[in-house]
């Protein structure tokens, strides 16, 4: 099976320039979910949507990030303009909805690092 | 202000013997518990839950404790392999929700 699929893989641009990342959820999944990383604060859950509607987008640092699910097999999330202080790697992840048990987890892509220079 | 926190940046563990990594976390109302491992250039996967119930869950190689009274946790690798090497994240989560709170990560090397 095809696990959460994100592009592009790395990324390095200039600040101030727009950046899109995608990311495909397991077929299935319900709810999607957008991480950063950085060695400061660990996994720092940007937004998470379920059933394709943003629920809960407190942790976007500012209005420079948007994230949007057009549809239940795709999602981006774009940093507009960008600054060096982006820099880190972004995950997106998804969960099925129905795996409500003790054993829920969510499966994550294999990140976007991005580099603003 | 970090609700889950993993103190210890990194740890060194002979190949064979037990690597301990270490979980605090400050919110007494969190009742469920996640171990992910990441390697290098990849995703985080799961490896191992608790719920606040128990306080020991085992799986395989892999344990892990937790101690509600001191809001701790802990997971044990025994015995601990190079394939363990890797970055471990612990998460808190009120049960049935979304929102896993991570730490920061704890670099395992197991050295051969």
């Amino acid at each position: 099976d095809a696990g959460v699929i994100q592009s592009p893989r790395h990324e390095v641009t200039e600040m101030g320039q727009e950046v899109t990342l995608r990311c495909k959820p397991i077929s299935g999944h319900n709810s999607l979910f957008w991480y950063r990383q950085t060695m400061m604060r660990g996994l720092e859950l940007l937004i998470y949507f379920n059933n394709n509607v943003p629920i809960d987008d407190s942790g976007m640092p500012e209005d420079r990030f948007s994230a949007k699910m057009p549809n239940a097999s795709f999602s981006t999330l774009k940093i507009q303009p960008s600054e060096p202080r982006d820099s880190a790697v972004y995950f997106c992840a998804s969960r099925p909805d129905g795996d409500k048990t003790f054993g829920n987890t969510i499966y994550f892509g294999e990140g976007s690092w991005l580099t603003v220079v | 202000d970090q609700q889950v926190k993993q103190n210890s940046p990194s740890l060194s563990v002979q190949e064979g013997r037990i690597s301990i990594l270490n979980c605090d976390y400050t919110n007494s109302m969190f009742d469920y518990f996640l171990w992910y491992k990441k390697y290098p250039a990849e995703g985080p996967t799961f490896l191992i839950s608790i719920s606040s119930i128990k306080d020991k869950n085992e799986d395989g190689r892999f344990t892990v404790f937790l101690n509600k009274s001191a809001k701790h946790l802990s997971l044990h690798i025994v015995p601990s392999q190079p394939g363990d090497s890797a970055v471990y994240f612990c998460a808190a989560a009120f049960s049935g929700t979304y929102k896993y709170i991570f730490g920061t990560g704890t670099r395992l090397k197991v050295l051969a």
